[in-house]
Formats: C-alpha cells, sequence, structure tokens
C-alpha cells in the first residue's frame, strides 16, 4: 500500500524552528518529486516547495523561500522539511505529498500540525 | 487577490450537473495547460486527485467528473452530481516560476 506519513508537528514560538518529516512506503520513493503543501483557515491550501526525486532540484513559495529548507534521504525513504524563522502566519497543517502525475500530487499524508504562537 | 479565483460556493440537487470555474487572474500561469483539481471531503484532511493536466483523468476516479478550459478559465463539470460529492474542490496551477498557484475553493452543497 502507498503510503505517507508526517511526523514532528507540533507549538513553537515565533522567531523558532522545527523539522517536520514525511516516511514513505509502498512505492520507489527515489523516483518521485515530493512536495509540502499546507492549510490553514486563513489562508486556505497552499504549495510550500518540492524536490525532485535525486534531490538535485528545489522550488519554494515566494512566502518562505529563505526560511523553509526541503530534504531528503532516499536510502531512509523520508522527506523533511526544516522550518526556521517561524512566523504566527505560518500555523497551519502541513502535507507531504506524491508527485505521480505531471504537475500533479496523487498520494497525500494525513498532516502534521504546526502551531506557532508565544 | 488570489491568482486563481474560485466561485466560493456552488449547489445543486441530486442527479443535476454543476460546474465550478476557475480563472486565472496571473500571467504566471503560462498557457495554463498545467491545471489540476482536488476534492478535499474536509479541512484539514487528505485531498483527492481528480483531474490533471486540464482534462485527465486518473484511474478511479469516476467519469462523472470532468475538465475543461476556455481562455485562462479553467472548469470543472460533475454531471449526474450524488451526496458523496458534497465537498470542498480546489484547482491549482503550476506556474513559469516552477511554483505551485492553489484556488481559493469552492464549497459544493448536494440540496
Amino acid at each position: 500500500e502507498v503510503q505517507l506519513v508526517e511526523s514532528g508537528g507540533g507549538l513553537v514560538q515565533p522567531g523558532g524552528s522545527l523539522r517536520i518529516s514525511c516516511a514513505a512506503s509502498g512505492f520507489t520513493f527515489s523516483k518521485y518529486w515530493m512536495h509540502w503543501l499546507r492549510q490553514s483557515p486563513d489562508q486556505g491550501l497552499v504549495w510550500v516547495s518540492d524536490i525532485k526525486g535525486d534531490g538535485s532540484n528545489t522550488h519554494y513559495a515566494d512566502s518562505v523561500r529563505g526560511r523553509f529548507t526541503v530534504s531528503r534521504d532516499n536510502a531512509k525513504n523520508t522527506l523533511y522539511l526544516q522550518m526556521n524563522s517561524l512566523r504566527v502566519d505560518d500555523t497551519a497543517v502541513y502535507f507531504c505529498a506524491r508527485s505521480g502525475a505531471p504537475y500533479a500530487v496523487d498520494v497525500w499524508g494525513q498532516g502534521t500540525t504546526v502551531t506557532v504562537s508565544s | 487577490q488570489s491568482a486563481l479565483t474560485q466561485p466560493p460556493s456552488v449547489s445543486g440537487s441530486p442527479g443535476q450537473s454543476v460546474t465550478i470555474s476557475c480563472t486565472a487572474t496571473s500571467s504566471d500561469v503560462g498557457d495554463y495547460n498545467r491545471v489540476c483539481w482536488y476534492q478535499q471531503q474536509s479541512p484539514g484532511t487528505a485531498p483527492k486527485l481528480l483531474i490533471y493536466d486540464v482534462t485527465i483523468r486518473p484511474s478511479g476516479v469516476p467519469d462523472r467528473f470532468s475538465g475543461s478550459k476556455s481562455g485562462n478559465t479553467a472548469s470543472l463539470t460533475i454531471s449526474g452530481l450524488q451526496a458523496e460529492d458534497e465537498a470542498d474542490y480546489y484547482c491549482t496551477s503550476h506556474t513559469t516560476y516552477n511554483t505551485y498557484f492553489f484556488g481559493t475553493g469552492t464549497k459544493v452543497t448536494v440540496l
């Protein structure tokens, strides 16, 4: 069964850092672009970042560029998102997702909640 | 202002057809041929891919769902509306900067 399981969410103060993870199983992880997306009541669904299968290419939304870093460990079938200089408006449910169709994501994790608050 | 504008809500009775529009207001979407549609049953839960590349349905998606495009407006049509189709629907587009825009979302209500 193809599965993505996020972990690492939690409560962090503004200006703080957090790393969230996504464990993949049931498919050849290294062959796929992977994405991070987030959803908050205020901003709806928002694309955050993506990374190529071999990790050689990454892209970021303007709102997180320079603060967030996406990476992956293909030996561990795991995707990461390092989030620094967190702001209150980064509060959201963060989803990892697989790009199994052209410019589309076909498998999503269940999400992990990140709350930025003092 | 979002780069992809959707109506906040649409509704229909069982068996009817409803159409959700997604209008691009930014030239960053390029030729607007990389449009996808997702269904989300409730906020905070994993969305489901319904359509990619404007018109293509992934395996397992009922043919009641269809996509189209005219100019800078893409559309999702649900034919033969069913109670289980009540959900939020989002369009997305890849951009010329290798990022993605999401639409503002549309709530479909089955009367």
